[in-house]
C-alpha cells in the first residue's frame, strides 16, 4: 500500500467547491505531517500552493488565492486542498507530498476537471 | 528575479552517465536547500535528491540511491546531479527547485524550465 494516495480524477461545477484528499497509509499519524499541495496544468510547471498541518502551522504559496486552502479529516488520515469558487483555470493536476523519512514522497495526482 | 536554469540532459544509453546541472541567480544560493524532482513523460512528479543549505545533508528517493550524486558548487551557485547507471526508467524532465525553508526537502515556489533526460539504446 503506498504511504501517499490520492483520487485519481474529481469533476466540479464552475463557482462550486471542490475537496481532493491525500490519504497517508494506516498507522502514519497525520498529525505529524505537513502536506505539501502542488498545481500543475498542461505544459505548465508545477506550481506550490500551499502547506498545511494544522491552523497555527500552514503556508500559502506566492500569490495563490486565498480560494486554495489546507485542512485534514483525521477520521480517514487524510490531507485535504480545498477550493472554493471554482474556476475554469482552476482544471488541472494536482499533487500532495509530505516529508516522509528524509524523503519527499508525491502522491500520483488528481485530475481536476471543472465543467 | 529568481532564476533556475537546468542543463546536461540529453540521450544516453542504459548504463550510461550524465551529469545535469541547474545554474541559479536572483536569491543568495548558500541560503536555501536545493531538490531535483523528475516527470516521466505523461507521469507525475517523481522527487529524485535534495541537499541542505550547506550541502552536508543529502537526501535520495530509493529509486536512484547508490546511482545518483547530488552535490552544489556555492562558489558557482550551482546544483549537480551525476547520474550513473542509468536505466530506461529514468526518462524524463528533470526539474531543480528551490526548496521551502522549513527544514525539509519539498519544492517552492521556483522551478526551472527542466532538461529532458532519455535513456534508450
Amino acid at each position: 500500500q503506498p504511504v501517499v494516495t490520492q483520487p485519481t480524477s474529481l469533476s466540479a461545477s464552475p463557482g462550486a467547491s471542490a475537496r481532493i484528499s491525500c490519504t497517508l497509509r494506516s498507522g502514519i499519524n497525520l498529525d505529524n505531517y505537513r502536506i505539501y499541495w502542488y498545481q500543475q496544468k498542461p505544459g505548465s510547471l508545477p506550481r506550490y500552493l500551499l502547506r498545511y498541518k494544522s491552523d497555527s502551522d500552514t503556508q500559502q504559496g506566492s500569490g495563490v488565492p486565498s480560494r486554495f486552502s489546507g485542512s485534514k479529516d483525521a477520521s480517514t488520515n487524510a490531507g485535504l486542498l480545498l477550493i472554493s469558487g471554482l474556476q475554469s483555470e482552476d482544471e488541472a493536476d494536482y499533487y500532495c507530498a509530505i516529508w516522509y523519512s528524509s524523503t519527499v514522497l508525491f502522491g500520483r495526482g488528481t485530475k481536476l476537471t471543472v465543467l | 528575479e529568481v532564476q533556475l536554469v537546468e542543463s546536461g540532459g540529453g540521450l544516453v544509453q542504459p548504463g550510461g552517465s550524465l551529469r545535469l546541472s541547474c545554474a541559479a541567480s536572483g536569491f543568495t544560493f548558500s541560503n536555501y536547500a536545493m531538490s531535483w524532482v523528475r516527470q516521466a513523460p505523461g507521469q507525475g512528479l517523481e522527487w529524485v535528491s535534495g541537499i541542505s543549505d550547506s550541502g552536508t545533508g543529502t537526501y535520495y528517493a530509493d529509486s536512484v540511491k547508490g546511482r545518483f550524486t547530488i552535490s552544489r558548487d556555492i562558489s558557482k551557485n550551482t546544483l549537480y546531479l551525476q547520474m550513473n547507471s542509468l536505466r530506461a526508467e529514468d526518462t524524463a524532465v528533470y526539474y531543480c527547485a528551490r526548496v521551502i525553508s522549513d527544514s525539509s526537502a519539498l519544492p517552492g515556489d521556483y522551478w526551472g524550465q527542466g532538461t529532458l533526460v532519455t535513456v534508450s539504446s
